[in-house]
């Protein structure tokens, strides 16, 4: 059974940084891509960054470009979520997902970020 | 990147049909996609390229499409069918988007 489970999420003053993991199993995490899709409270899924299965290509949403960097552990069969000068508009829950190239099939349970002062 | 736009909301009764449209200019080129959302969990895929059915799925969902517009059709509605539901596609970058969601409602 494919399991994806967020955590590091939590409260962060405007302008920190947090960094969230997603710890994967079940699955044969490195023949994958994933991503990270974000929604915030109330309000509909944005997808915010992917990463190619070896690392060698990541993309990312207009809105955290230059702020935000995605990285990927197959070793240790992780994804993670670097989030460097967080505003208020990126308060939301973070999902861990599943990338088949077109769509996601699988997510977590998310982890929730607040960016407030 | 580009946007696709679904109504707000769909009422249905029980045992009718549900149908949600999305609408998107890129979508004669790229596939759709549709995912359930219950309060408080996350998404689940129903629809994959734009009318297949992920196993486990039941029956009663499926989808179509048309020029610029794909459909969501939930026939027989029942009162675990009601959640948000959003369509998805890929731009030309690889980068995804959303629609903007539908809540539907079982009378």
């Amino acid at each position: 059974e494919v399991q994806l489970v967020e955590s590091g999420g939590g409260l962060v003053q405007p302008g920190g940084s947090l960094r969230l993991s997603c710890a994967a199993s079940g699955f044969t995490f490195s023949s994958y891509w994933m991503s990270w899709v974000r929604q915030a409270p109330g309000k509909g899924l944005e997808w915010v960054a992917n990463i190619k299965q070896d690392g060698s290509k990541k993309y990312y949403v207009d809105s955290v470009k230059g702020r935000f960097t995605i990285s990927r552990d197959n070793a240790k069969t992780s994804l993670y979520l670097q989030m460097n000068s967080l505003r208020a508009e990126d308060t939301a829950v973070y999902y861990c997902a599943r990338d088949l190239y077109e769509a996601f099939d699988s997510w977590g349970q998310g982890t929730m970020v607040t960016v407030s002062s | 990147s580009y946007e696709l736009t679904q109504p707000p909301s769909v009422s249905v009764s029980p045992g009718q049909t549900a149908r949600i449209t999305c609408s998107g200019d890129a979508l004669p080129k790229q596939y759709a996609y549709w995912y359930q959302q219950k309060p408080g969990q996350a998404p689940v895929l129903v629809i994959y390229k734009d009318s297949e059915r992920p196993s486990g799925i039941p029956e009663r969902f499926s989808g179509s499409s048309s020029g610029t517009t794909v459909t969501l059709t939930i026939s027989g509605v029942q009162a675990e069918d009601e959640a948000d539901y959003y369509c998805q596609s890929a731009d030309s970058i690889n980068t995804y988007v959303f629609g903007t969601g539908t809540k539907v409602t079982v009378l």
